[in-house]
């Protein structure tokens, strides 16, 4: 049974940069699609993007990104970790919410989830 | 980006009630298209991918059906831990979006 858990700050300040980590158990990252979804207090959910890596030294993954945040996030992999990271770059208080790690099925629905982490953005 | 939308954002039932809920897709999305159910304070479950699978360990009394851009879910009879907040998600076309919501509430 896979378990994942994020972790990073609860508190980040305006124009600075939200980082969460992801830890993945019972499966390996490597083979699998991996993505983040983010919940704005009493709001409905928003997909973030997601990344698969097949393994091999050359391959860096593929990530996919929701256009209205394409330019301020970056999703990676730690495979030494087993682990995968989410970068928000230059945050508002409209960033505001819980994040969720998932982990994605076959048919890209979010089969697994993190029990998520609020990040609140206030200076 | 395919937009979703849930119909009735919100809906009152009783124990034993057979509720339906609704989304519409804005464009085709042949089967594409899942279902989660959420809980105060928890993270989403998959309950239905592909319109109609039952994702392992969810009640039988859960059902999904559609294609294109219609979509029901179903719980054939409302049991006390059904009551949540259901979202359906397209998973045909990057970005991957979400329906508003659908708060199911006890009458």
């Amino acid at each position: 049974q896979v378990q994942l858990q994020e972790s990073g700050p609860g508190l980040v300040k305006p124009s600075e940069t939200l980082s969460l980590t992801c830890t993945v158990s019972g499966d390996s990252i490597i083979g699998d699609y991996w993505g983040w979804v983010r919940q704005p207090p009493g709001k409905g959910l928003e997909w973030i993007g997601s990344i698969y890596y097949s393994g091999g030294s050359n391959n860096r993954g593929s990530s996919n990104y929701n256009p209205s945040l394409k330019s301020r996030v970056t999703i990676s992999l730690d495979t030494s970790k087993n682990q995968f990271s989410l970068s928000l770059h230059s945050v508002t208080a409209a960033d505001t919410a819980v994040y969720y790690c998932a982990r994605m099925g076959v048919w890209s629905s979010a089969d697994d989830w993190g029990q998520g982490t609020l990040v609140t953005v206030s200076s | 980006d395919i937009q979703l939308t849930q119909s009735p954002a919100f809906l009152s039932a009783s124990i034993g009630d057979r509720v339906t809920i609704t989304c519409r897709a804005s464009q085709a999305i042949n089967s594409y298209l899942a279902w989660y159910q959420q809980k105060p304070g928890k993270a989403p479950k998959l309950l239905i991918y592909a319109a109609s699978t039952l994702q392992g360990g969810v009640p039988s009394r859960f059902s999904g059906s559609g294609s294109g851009t219609e979509f029901t879910l179903t719980v054939s009879s409302l049991q006390p831990e059904d009551f949540a907040t259901y979202y359906c998600q397209q998973l045909n076309t990057y970005p991957l979006t979400f329906g508003g919501g659908t708060k199911v509430e006890i009458k």
